[in-house]
């Protein structure tokens, strides 16, 4: 089955404590991102990654950090989290074909709730 | 002025009846266009991709794009109580790096049995 899995799907941490939220996608995608999602402020990019070892920074990338050694893995690294990083996070993917019908769609995993205290 | 614009709702419509969602945006050069639908916690799953001006069907879900106008709305016929949802517009520019979307805020649609 064509996927993006996310994990973990929860959690919470303390301010200070270094996490990593992992997504690896099955479909040989070359595009990768990560989104946040604030009541009130919608989807934000954080990062993208248009292939392996190709990253740049999104909207809100301040606090954020990602890598990309292989193709299907995309794991957004939070080195010291804060309060304001508690949110609702997707990772998305899409080949890389901008514009071309039905070819360029973003499928996003099921998310990963993150609450800093 | 935001880059893609939506009406939060919530939009309250009868079992049956069609619901009518807009959404504006501000690159005059964009090329994609995306509904998703997403219920609450859930992630955001593709409904349409609209490309061209007109109207694409997919079954209960038409889309509809004016570029001249800078709008793109989705219409959902014999709405069902299994379509309440938030729906977010997505546009991609083609000054956008990469396949970046930027996402409208969503509209809250509540259809009553």
């Amino acid at each position: 089955e064509a996927q993006v899995t996310q994990n973990p799907r929860y959690l919470i941490t303390v301010t200070g404590k270094k996490l990593t939220v992992t997504c690896s996608q099955n479909m040989n995608h070359e595009y990768m991102s990560w989104y946040r999602q604030d009541p009130g402020l919608g989807l934000r990019q954080i990062y993208y990654s248009m292939n392996v070892e190709v990253t740049d920074k999104g909207d809100v990338p301040e606090g954020y950090k990602v890598s990309r050694k292989e193709k299907r893995n995309f794991p957004l690294i939070l080195e010291s989290p804060s309060p304001n990083q508690t949110s609702l996070y997707f990772c998305a993917s899409s080949l890389f074909l901008a514009g071309i019908e039905g070819i360029d769609t973003q499928y996003f995993g099921p998310g990963t709730r993150l609450t800093v205290l | 002025q935001k880059e893609v614009e939506q009406n939060s709702g919530p939009l309250s419509v009868p079992e049956g009846a069609i619901a009518s969602l807009n959404c504006t945006y501000s690159d005059r050069v964009s090329q994609s266009f995306f509904w998703y639908r997403q219920y609450s916690g859930k992630s955001p799953e593709l409904i349409m991709s609209i490309y061209s001006n007109g109207d694409k069907e997919d079954g209960r879900f038409t889309a509809q794009l004016n570029k001249a106008s800078q709008y793109v709305s989705l219409l959902i016929r014999d709405s069902q109580p299994s379509d309440s949802a938030t729906y977010l517009c997505a546009v991609k520019g083609i000054k956008a790096a990469g396949n970046k979307l930027t996402f409208g805020g969503g509209t809250r649609v509540l259809v009553k049995p």
